[in-house]
């Protein structure tokens, strides 16, 4: 059964700290891996889509990498706007091809 | 439209009521998505739809739940007797894909509360 696995559960950084965040999958046949953040109240909203392993995408201080058994989102000198719920997520090639698999999210708090 | 909208944006029922939620998906996306987050898990997939391809109803937690999508846009998810554990956000997605792009694009979601 396909599955995604975060970690940690929640992260307390201060202004300028970088870290990362993991994210652990098992699927059939990985045809994506995504990262969104999503904001309290509001629906998740994308930032990268990763395919293969070795693979990298930037945004601003976002980072996300891809092995062919984990993603990590590294963030580089953290803002306070960057405090949100960070999620992961896989499509896979199997019989869940029509459906996003997530996890349960990271949540990030950046203190000023 | 700008995005997803979802209406009612919080909606309080009774045990044992029936409820209707309401999506309206950007405005030529193919495939819609129904998807479940309840405090502290991840979001639950419930059902997808693809133009007019018989949808995907394997994450309808039982047979309560039901889904229609009108004319390949918008879409009402169905809850009948309500029950306390019914109570999550529904969040609704469309996108692309498979044609396009296979990001998805969330709104802001329904807060359903079940007394």
């Amino acid at each position: 059964e396909d599955q995604v696995t975060q970690s940690p559960e929640a992260l307390r950084l201060q202004e300028g700290e970088s870290s990362s965040l993991n994210c652990s999958y098992t699927v059939s046949g990985l045809r994506g891996l995504f990262w969104y953040r999503q904001d309290p109240g509001k629906g998740p909203e994308f930032l990268f889509t990763l395919y293969s392993a070795g693979e990298e995408k930037e945004k601003e201080r976002l980072k996300a990498t891809l092995t062919k058994k984990e993603s990590f989102l590294h963030i580089t000198a953290p803002k306070p706007e960057d405090s949100a719920t960070y999620l992961c997520a896989v499509r896979g090639y199997g019989g869940a091809t029509n459906k996003l698999i997530f996890g349960t999210g990271t949540l990030l708090a950046v203190q000023p | 439209g700008a995005g997803v909208s979802q209406s009612p944006s919080n909606k309080v029922t009774e045990k044992g009521k029936d409820v209707e939620l309401r999506c309206d998906p950007i405005s030529g996306h193919t495939a819609l998505y129904w998807y479940r987050q309840s405090l502290g898990q991840g979001l639950e997939f419930l059902i997808y739809f693809q133009g007019n391809s018989a949808p995907d109803k394997s994450g309808l937690p039982s047979d309560r739940f039901s889904a229609e999508r009108t004319g390949g846009s918008v879409s009402t998810l169905t809850i009948q007797r309500t029950q306390q554990e019914d109570s999550a956000v529904y969040l609704c997605a469309s996108s692309d894909f498979p044609g396009g792009n296979e990001k998805l694009f969330f709104g802001s979601g329904t807060q359903l509360s079940v007394l």
